[in-house]
């Protein structure tokens, strides 16, 4: 079935680095759409980022992402780390026809000063 | 804008009784409905998706039987976790769509201790 895997359960950087959380993914579909959600705590999952283009970056809040095809990658990226960036971050996978999200594990990314 | 509530936001059960859970979309008329559940440690599991004018699909390892879901209108859905035991203890959350729309709308979810 179709999976999603993101490779770090947590990462910690200091305010003004740049970011990057990894997301692949695995699906038989070959258009599927990719998704990224912020949880920040007591909150609910809220969307960040999407894409189904192939090699087009996307950008939203200062974060940025590039659907590859070619690798399933959909790697989440920011020049400069902020302390509200602090919180979890899920990849998602949908089909073509988004019916139906698969989530990644989840990174927490902690921010410190 | 659309909006997703959830209630009740938690919830305490006994082991072996019976929860149920409400979902409203707001703003936006919700063709589909998931329901997943984060436990402990875990990501979100997909446990159901309910489409208007469609069967509700059930993944593996749930069922109707446990999780039996209504979806009546366009802005409403509920699901009931039936017999609750410590490993349905959870963060259960919906997540709603509109017709054509690829993004996904979450509530806060109903977070479930079973004692």
């Amino acid at each position: 079935g179709d999976s999603v895997t993101q490779t770090e359960g947590l990462v910690t950087l200091t305010e003004g680095l740049p970011v990057m959380l990894n997301c692949t993914y695995q699906t038989i579909y070959s258009n599927p759409f990719l998704f990224w959600y912020v949880q920040h705590l007591n909150e609910s999952p809220r969307l960040l980022l999407k894409s189904f283009t192939d090699n087009k970056r996307t950008e939203h809040q200062g974060f940025h992402a590039t659907l590859h095809k070619s690798s399933s990658s959909f790697h989440l990226q920011k020049s400069s780390a902020q302390l509200s960036d602090s919180a979890l971050y899920y990849c998602a996978a949908a089909t073509s026809s988004g019916q139906k999200l698969v989530f990644g594990q989840g990174t927490i990314l902690k921010v410190y000063l | 804008g659309a909006l997703v509530y959830q209630y009740p936001r938690r919830t305490i059960c006994k082991s072996g009784t019976s929860m149920r859970m409400e979902c409203q979309a707001v703003g936006f008329q919700a063709t589909s409905v998931a329901w997943y559940r984060q436990s402990p440690q875990k990501t979100f599991e997909l446990i159901a998706l309910s489409t208007v004018n469609s069967a509700i699909k059930y993944e593996q390892n749930f069922t109707q039987e446990k999780f039996p879901i209504s979806h009546p209108n366009l802005s409403f859905s509920s699901m009931t976790v039936l017999n609750a035991y410590l490993e349905d203890r959870g963060l259960y959350l919906c997540g709603a769509r509109g017709r054509g729309d690829t993004e996904v709308f979450f509530g806060k979810g109903t977070r479930l201790t079973v004692v």
